[in-house]
């Protein structure tokens, strides 16, 4: 069951350019957390938000959590080259268990 | 330095085989899952482990078997009953918070192909 769904799909970007990437899920959440993923490679935890937060700064990354509205969004500030990959959002259910349910992913790039 | 080792990367299976992909992890963490990842498909969980002896069904856990008798060690076996295993195979651990999720650390993925 797909819980997030990531959007949009696909984002091209110029260098220097901000990125920005958006999650919708559907139930009640504990935490929120994005990943991202470089071609071929294992996923990479970026930012954990819970559910009483509304917005988390790491470095150039910025989340906003929305929980009226079941949704958060992936900020990249000044990108880069080396940000192009794929980002996920996951979420867990209140009530359930401590695993994770991912979106189908979007995939930037940033071109030099 | 801790991390987690999925072996081996790239692993191909003939007609009624079973195939075991090996997930070895040193950062002391109770919980362990396996994913598979399709194209366009984001991720989805085959089986999931809280503690050693103990495992649970995800999502899509028909034609794949687990075991778990050591807290560093998750293998999964790809059965001959899953029609069709080609997919990029994720393994992933993460610390216990009861009722919560935490971050989950990955490692490089096993690359699955039918011969």
């Amino acid at each position: 069951s797909q819980q997030g769904e990531e959007d949009p799909q696909a984002l091209s970007i110029q260098e220097g350019e901000n990125a920005t990437m958006n999650c919708s899920y559907k139930t009640s959440i504990n935490n929120l957390q994005w990943y991202r993923q470089n071609s071929g490679r294992g996923l990479v935890h970026l930012i954990l938000i819970r559910s009483n937060e509304r917005e988390k700064h790491s470095g150039r990354l910025r989340v906003t959590l929305d929980t009226s509205k079941k949704s958060s969004s992936l900020l990249i500030t000044a990108s880069r080259a080396a940000d192009t990959a794929s980002y996920f959002c996951a979420t867990d259910a209140v009530g359930g268990s401590e695993k994770l349910v991912f979106g189908k992913g979007t995939k930037l790039t940033v071109n030099p | 330095d801790g991390g987690i080792t999925q072996s081996p990367k790239y692993l191909f299976r003939k007609e009624g085989q079973n195939v075991t992909l090996s997930c070895e992890q040193n950062l002391n963490h109770d919980a362990m899952y396996w994913y598979r990842q399709d194209p366009g498909q984001g991720l989805r969980l085959i089986y999931y482990s809280q503690i050693v002896n103990d495992f649970q069904k995800g999502d899509i856990a028909e034609g794949y078997s687990v075991s778990r008798e050591k807290k560093e060690s998750f293998p999964l076996t790809v059965t001959s009953a899953q029609k069709n295993p080609t997919a990029f195979y994720l393994c992933a651990s993460s610390r216990r918070a009861p009722g919560t999720s935490q971050p989950q650390h990955f490692g490089d993925g096993t690359r699955l192909s039918i011969l």
